[in-house]
């Protein structure tokens, strides 16, 4: 039982190049999410995914999109990156579809965009 | 609108001395509470939560948290500080409600620990 991987560990990329962030889960969880994490501002959120099939904004998803593409996988796209978008990225997942449960995080994913 | 305020943003203590880190939370419903460590390098891991019930909350590591309703505070708490707890911690509030379903985190307290 794996938990919640990431792929790549970490990544350098130019301004205007596109790459995406991938994740998986191994615990059946319905929900996944994708956080940004940079210096003096805690943790993010970027998209989340309640469920298979749906996918909703968090507070900031500009320049990033998602694809919910099963139950186990959730990646974040970055279509043309910027430096601001220079951060460590974490995923994680919950179960259940509703109420209080504990999220659980992948090691996270360290993008420097030059 | 919900936050969460984590005051001290770098704490040092002597190895052996007692923690307490702060954590207010703003938040209109009733607050579902977490508090998280990340190592260097690392994720996040949980220490421990509060849904309901008993206020003092136990959790792994020897953490205990506290939470008080009336101060809207969540504070953490350890009798004797290990060199091994120097990592950065972060307070959560879970917002749920519909399809709805996320955390709001703190800015984070640094921890360093002197020998």
């Amino acid at each position: 039982n794996a938990g919640v991987t990431q792929t790549p560990k970490f990544q350098v990329l130019k301004t205007g190049q596109s790459m995406t962030l991938q994740c998986a889960q191994d615990m059946n969880h319905n929900s996944m999410y994708w956080y940004r994490q940079d210096p003096g501002m805690g943790l993010r959120l970027i998209y989340y995914s309640a469920s298979e099939g749906t996918t909703d904004k968090g507070e900031v998803p500009n320049g990033y999109n998602v694809s919910r593409l099963n139950k186990r996988e959730f990646s974040l796209r970055l279509e043309s990156a910027a430096p601001s978008q220079t951060s460590v990225y974490f995923c994680a997942s919950r179960d259940g579809l509703a109420g209080p449960r504990t999220q659980y995080f992948g090691p996270g994913t360290r993008l420097l965009v030059l | 609108a919900q936050s969460v305020t984590q005051p001290d943003i770098h704490i040092t203590v002597s190895e052996g001395a007692s923690l307490e880190l702060r954590c207010n939370y703003s938040y209109g419903a009733t607050p579902y509470l977490f508090w998280y460590v990340q190592s260097p390098g690392q994720g996040l891991q949980l220490l421990l939560k509060y849904f309901s019930g008993d206020t003092l909350v136990q959790g792994i590591k020897g953490f205990e948290a506290e939470f008080k309703r009336s101060q809207s505070s969540f504070n953490l708490r350890k009798p004797s500080v290990h060199w091994s707890d120097a990592a950065e911690y972060f307070c959560a509030v879970g917002i749920y409600g519909g399809a709805t379903n996320k955390l709001i985190f703190g800015t984070g307290t640094l921890l360093a620990v002197q020998p």
